[in-house]
């Protein structure tokens, strides 16, 4: 079945940018999501990228989707300590109707 | 800005007894679902309902589970007899249409014991 893979922890400096790596094994995608989910608390939709886009921004936010490699990624420009949390890149193929896949969620840690 | 409401935001329980969860959905939205994430685990998707009836589920979803919109704003998920393998923070979702962005509630953490 579906696959959505992501790295484990990333750490990053205080206004440094931080990119946050997915890879996916569905070609057949429609949209590819970004969940911010800060501890205790539920998943917080960031932004999506519909499939047929290369780049999307939004303020300092930055998805670049690679459809030929299937990779998605998210990055944050002028990374703060409240970016710290737990992503999640999450997939919706064109053929799973409305069944979001999840990656496994990458830890970010923000040091001042 | 709407959001997707749930309670309780915890619950423990013993083996064996029945759990209903509860959700608000935003209020124009269509589409619901549950989705649950054990600890350590990924995000899982559980069930899909739509004009009130179930459209997708996942193997997850056995006779165990079963979901119901008893009026025009709950949507609840029950699990019959819950085991100890249960325990996962469930979340609930509603979206405004097929494929469209799904919005998350903040979850409740079941404790089955």
């Amino acid at each position: 079945g579906e696959d959505v893979e992501q790295s484990l922890f990333l750490s990053v400096r205080e206004g440094d940018s931080s990119v946050i790596n997915c890879t996916y094994t569905d070609s057949s995608s429609t949209y590819l999501y970004w969940y911010k989910q800060e501890p205790g608390a539920g998943l917080q939709l960031l932004t999506y990228i519909f499939s047929n886009m290369d780049m999307k921004q939004d303020q300092r936010l930055t998805v670049l989707l690679n459809k030929k490699d299937k990779h998605l990624s998210l990055r944050i420009a002028d990374t703060q300590t409240g970016d710290s949390a737990i992503y999640f890149c999450a997939h919706l193929p064109n053929n799973a109707g409305n069944m979001l896949t999840f990656g496994g969620g990458t830890r970010l840690m923000v040091k001042p | 800005e709407p959001e997707v409401t749930q309670t309780p935001s915890h619950q423990v329980t013993q083996m064996g007894q029945e759990v209903i969860l509860r959700c608000v959905p935003i209020s124009n939205h269509l589409y619901f679902y549950w989705y649950r994430q054990i600890l350590g685990q990924k995000v899982e998707f559980l069930v899909s309902f739509y004009n009130n009836e179930i459209s997708e589920k996942s193997e997850i979803f056995d006779d165990q589970f079963s979901v119901e919109r008893p009026d025009g704003s709950n949507f609840t998920l029950k699990i019959r007899s819950t085991k100890l393998e249960d325990s996962a923070m469930y979340f609930c979702a509603s979206g405004g249409g097929l494929q469209e962005t799904q919005y998350f509630g903040p979850g409740t953490r079941l404790l089955v014991l």
